[in-house]
């Protein structure tokens, strides 16, 4: 079956650090590019971060630029998002997502069911 | 960053036409992705690339993006339809991907 399933959620106080995982699984993993996405319930989605297929090339939203950083190992098809210096905003549900293509105008074809991350003291 | 306005609600009777819009500056040189997200559930893409539909996606949804403005259409729209959507860009001059606010469809 293909799917993605994150994993890594929790409460964490603010300032703390947190690494989500995402398990990728049914297709070939290496071949898409990943993001990260994520969502207030109640709320709408945000667009957090981007990695290429190889891995080498990385963007971020303005939001957790400096303090996340979005990584992946193809051989174990895995991507991940190290949080750092985590604030109470950044307080979410955290969807993988695929890319249908490599290119960059593309739709996302693929979502996990989420991660919860709550930040609070 | 790149802004995407959208309606934050649209209401619909069975049956009849749901518009929702989409805008950003100069939206007609992005290709504009829609996704539909029920409650409790991971989003799903129902039009991409502006107008084009997903196998499985019935026609009843359509995309357009013209005249300063992208929109989805559902014609004859069900029960089912009820569900947040949300329009998608990637922006180049930010290198980032742009997600509307979201417009909630509500079939009365």
């Amino acid at each position: 079956e293909v799917q993605l399933v994150e994993s890594g959620g929790a409460l964490v106080q603010p300032g703390g650090s947190l690494r989500l995982s995402c398990a990728a699984s049914g297709f070939t993993f290496s071949n898409y590019w990943m993001h990260w996405v994520r969502q207030v319930p109640g709320k709408g989605l945000v667009w957090v971060s981007r990695i290429y297929d190889d891995g080498r090339t990385t963007s971020y939203a303005d939001s957790v630029k400096g303090r996340f950083t979005i990584s992946r190992d193809n051989g174990k098809s895995m991507l991940h998002l190290q949080m750092n210096s985590l604030r109470v905003e950044d307080t979410a549900v955290y969807f993988c997502v695929r890319d249908r293509w490599r290119r960059l105008e593309t739709p996302f074809d693929l979502w996990g069911q989420g991660t919860q991350v709550t930040v609070s003291s | 960053s790149y802004v995407l306005t959208q309606p934050p609600s649209v209401s619909v009777a069975p049956g009849e036409t749901a518009r929702i819009t989409c805008g950003g500056n100069n939206i007609g040189f992005k290709r504009v992705q829609w996704y539909q997200q029920k409650a409790g559930q991971a989003p799903v893409v129902v039009v991409y690339d502006d107008g084009d539909r997903p196998s499985g996606i019935p026609e009843r949804f359509s995309g357009s993006n013209s005249g300063g403005t992208a929109a989805l259409t559902i014609n004859r729209v069900e029960a089912g339809d009820e569900a947040d959507y949300y329009c998608q860009v990637y922006d180049v001059n930010s290198n980032q991907v742009s997600i509307g606010g979201g417009t909630k469809v509500t079939v009365l």
